[in-house]
C-alpha cells in the first residue's frame, strides 16, 4: 500500500523542547516537502528537498531543521528557536515525472504547552 | 515570483446547486495548476490539474475546472453540490519555467454545502 506516513498524529511538548516529526514515503519520489498550516490560513513551505543529502529553505525556515539521509525519509525538527510552533504540519512528496503534483501525508498536529 | 489568490474565504451553497470556487494566478511563464481538497484534520487530497491541452479539466468526485489564460483564472466547479463536499479547497500553481516541483498555494476557500 503506497503512500506517505507521518507520525505521530498528535504531539504535545513543553515550551523550550526540541521535537522531531517523522515523514516516510514508499512512492519512490525524489522530492519531499514540509508545510505548516495555521487555522484559517493556507500552507506555508518550511523546507524542501529534491534529492538525498540536499535541501533548501522555504518561506518560513527559521526555527526549523531537516535532514535527508535516505530517499524515503525527511524528518522535521521544530527547535526551541521557533517562536510559535503550535500548528498542523504536513509532509508531501512528488516525482519529477508528475510535473508538480504533490502527494500529502495525513499531518501531525503539534501543540506546545 | 508566482502567486495564487482565492478571493473568497468561504462559499455557501445549497445541496444540489452548482458550486464554484474561484482561483486566479500569477506566473512568469506558463502555469501548471492544481486543486486540492482538505477534510478536517487530514492531509490534502488531489482533485485535478491543468498542464496543457483542453481548457476544461475533469477530476475526481465530479469536479472540473476551467483554465482561462486571458483572465489568469482556474475556477473549480461542480454542477450539483453534495453535503459531503463541505471541506477546505486549495488552488496551487507551479511555474513551468522554474526548477523543481515547488508549488505555491492559495489561502484556501471553505465550502459549506447545506442540506
Amino acid at each position: 500500500d503506497g503512500g506517505i506516513t507521518q507520525s505521530p498524529k498528535y504531539l504535545f511538548r513543553k515550551e523550550g523542547q526540541n521535537v522531531t516529526l517523522s515523514c516516510e514515503q514508499n512512492l519512490n519520489h525524489d522530492a519531499m516537502y514540509w508545510y505548516r498550516q495555521d487555522p484559517g490560513q493556507g500552507l506555508r513551505l518550511i523546507y524542501y528537498s529534491q534529492i538525498v543529502n540536499d535541501f533548501q529553505k522555504g518561506d518560513i525556515a527559521e526555527g526549523y531543521s531537516v535532514s535527508r539521509e535516505k530517499k524515503e525519509s525527511f524528518p522535521l525538527t521544530v527547535t526551541s528557536a521557533q517562536k510559535n510552533p503550535t500548528a498542523f504540519y504536513l509532509c508531501a512528496s512528488s516525482s519529477f515525472r508528475d510535473r508538480g503534483e504533490q502527494f500529502f501525508g495525513p499531518g501531525t498536529r503539534l501543540t506546545v504547552l | 515570483a508566482q502567486s495564487v489568490a482565492q478571493p473568497e474565504d468561504q462559499v455557501n451553497v445549497a445541496e444540489g446547486n452548482p458550486l464554484t470556487v474561484k482561483c486566479t494566478y500569477s506566473v512568469s511563464g506558463n502555469p501548471y495548476l492544481f486543486w486540492y481538497v482538505q477534510y478536517p484534520n487530514r492531509g490534502l487530497q488531489f482533485l485535478l490539474k491543468y498542464i496543457t491541452g483542453d481548457n476544461l479539466v475533469k477530476g475526481s468526485y465530479g469536479f472540473e475546472a476551467e483554465f482561462n489564460k486571458s483572465q489568469t483564472s482556474f475556477h473549480l466547479k461542480k454542477p450539483s453540490a453534495l453535503v459531503s463536499d463541505s471541506a477546505l479547497y486549495f488552488c496551487a500553481v507551479r511555474d513551468m519555467g522554474a526548477a523543481g516541483n515547488k508549488l505555491t498555494f492559495g489561502g484556501g476557500t471553505r465550502v459549506l454545502v447545506k442540506p
